[in-house]
């Protein structure tokens, strides 16, 4: 059975703490997505990456790093949590490009207080 | 930029009933069109998806959507609801810019 692992599912941090987010897919994929899911907004994407140690901006970047350094794993980093970085994130991976299906991850709930 | 359009934040509606879920997308070039569903505090997971070809898809749990190109369309269908369709409903967009772009999502829920 395919599958994305997200770390940890729930997370509690105070403000300017470094926050990280971890992803393993077991399926070789690719491409590898980091999502904020907000009520009322849906999926935003944060950052993606399409192979080792490469990296594109979404289109909510600012605030986020992120890391790959092996293929089946793609970590989310905030450097210098803050209250409006409280949401759920979520992990996906497929394989590209676009025709594949986005495989998820069980989503990550972070509270930064 | 593509966008996604899901025109309902949430519909009501009666065990048995059927339910249409309405997305709408913005994009002059070929695209990939899915549904993912949502059951509460779990990730997303593939109903259906429409990659080419005949433009009436059938998913999982009974549910289908139509591809409608002249109304850039999308939505989704189920003739007969259940309680456990009871869930948040996405839909996406992608295409040759390797990026998949979500609408904001349709809460269905099911009453007895």
């Amino acid at each position: 059975d395919v599958k994305v692992t997200q770390s940890s599912r729930y997370l509690v941090k105070r403000t300017g703490e470094k926050v990280f987010l971890e992803c393993v897919q077991d399926m070789d994929h690719e491409n590898m997505f980091w999502y904020r899911q907000d009520p009322g907004l849906g999926l935003r994407l944060i950052y993606f990456s399409y192979d080792v140690k490469m990296k594109e901006k979404g289109d909510i970047p600012e605030g986020y790093s992120v890391s790959r350094e092996k293929k089946e794993r793609f970590s989310l980093i905030l450097e210098s949590a803050s209250t409006n970085q409280t949401s759920m994130y979520l992990c996906a991976s497929s394989t590209g490009p676009g025709r594949g299906e986005l495989f998820f991850g069980e989503g990550s709930r972070l509270t930064v207080l | 930029a593509q966008s996604v359009t899901q025109l309902d934040s949430q519909v009501p509606v009666f065990e048995e009933a059927p339910v249409e879920l309405r997305c709408n997308y913005s994009s002059s070039v070929s695209v990939y069109l899915f549904w993912y569903v949502q059951y509460p505090n779990q990730g997303l997971q593939l109903l259906l998806k429409y990659l080419s070809g005949s433009t009436l898809v059938k998913g999982i749990n009974g549910f289908e959507a139509e591809f409608n190109k002249s109304q850039t369309s999308f939505h989704l269908r189920k003739p007969s609801v259940h309680i456990s369709d009871t869930a948040e409903y996405f839909c996406a967009v992608s295409g040759s810019f390797n990026k998949f772009y979500f609408g904001s999502g349709t809460k269905l829920n099911v009453k007895p």
